[in-house]
């Protein structure tokens, strides 16, 4: 069974561009999260979504994070505009309901 | 404002050596994960604990949970080189399914 991915591995724009960053679910999963690293410091997280609903959203930083998951399938976070404290490791990870969460391998993601 | 915080931060030690990291959390949360990261992979999780006083091995990994103290440990028996990764603990945010993590553990071990 394939897990979670995510593309692209690796992202460097410059500040003021827009990046996005997608993440397919295991297969059969509704619960999407995203989260992320920044410098080191811990994982945070972003928000949620069940199927292709939000349900939590209360970790996204500002306006400038626009996530989304049309058909509750695949899901994109789209940054714009980038700026250099974006930069960090962006989590997604997948879970059937309320059960243990899988993450994919990250997109590291520098703002320069 | 919910907190997980992990110590140490770092870590280094010899091969055949035994060690614990420790998490403490400010929820009252019924759920404590332990994760492992490599470098430039996912987060494996490693133990989901449920209860007071659970207790999960895996090889020369020990996790135990003590929910009144809001702690939880990770014991190495015997390292060995391949134990080498980043080890996170993360709980449940508040009836909610957000995990909040700890800052992780840079485990390095050395021959």
């Amino acid at each position: 069974e394939a897990g979670v991915t995510q593309f692209p591995s690796h992202s460097v724009i410059e500040k003021g561009q827009t990046v996005t960053l997608r993440c397919d679910p295991i297969s059969g999963h509704d619960n999407l999260y995203w989260y992320r690293r920044v410098m080191g410091k811990e994982i945070k997280f972003l928000l949620h979504f069940v199927k292709e609903s939000k349900q939590d959203e209360s970790g996204m930083p500002n306006n400038r994070f626009l996530a989304e998951r049309t058909g509750g399938t695949y899901s994109t976070l789209k940054v714009q505009p980038a700026e250099l404290e974006d930069s960090g490791v962006y989590f997604c990870a997948s879970s059937q309901v309320r059960a243990r969460q899988y993450f994919g391998p990250g997109t590291r993601l520098t703002v320069t | 404002e919910l907190k997980v915080e992990q110590n140490p931060l770092f870590l280094s030690m010899q091969e055949g050596k035994n060690y614990t990291i420790y998490c403490n959390y400010s929820t009252t949360s019924d759920r404590l994960y332990w994760y492992r990261q490599d470098p430039g992979k996912s987060l494996e999780s490693l133990f989901v604990l449920l209860s007071n006083g659970a207790v999960k091995q895996e090889g020369r990994l020990m996790a135990s949970l003590d929910t009144k103290a809001r702690l939880s440990t990770l014991h190495i028996t015997a390292a060995v080189h391949d134990l080498s990764a980043t080890y996170f603990c993360a709980v449940d945010g508040d009836n909610t399914d957000k995990l909040i993590f700890g800052t992780g553990t840079r485990l390095q071990v050395f021959p």
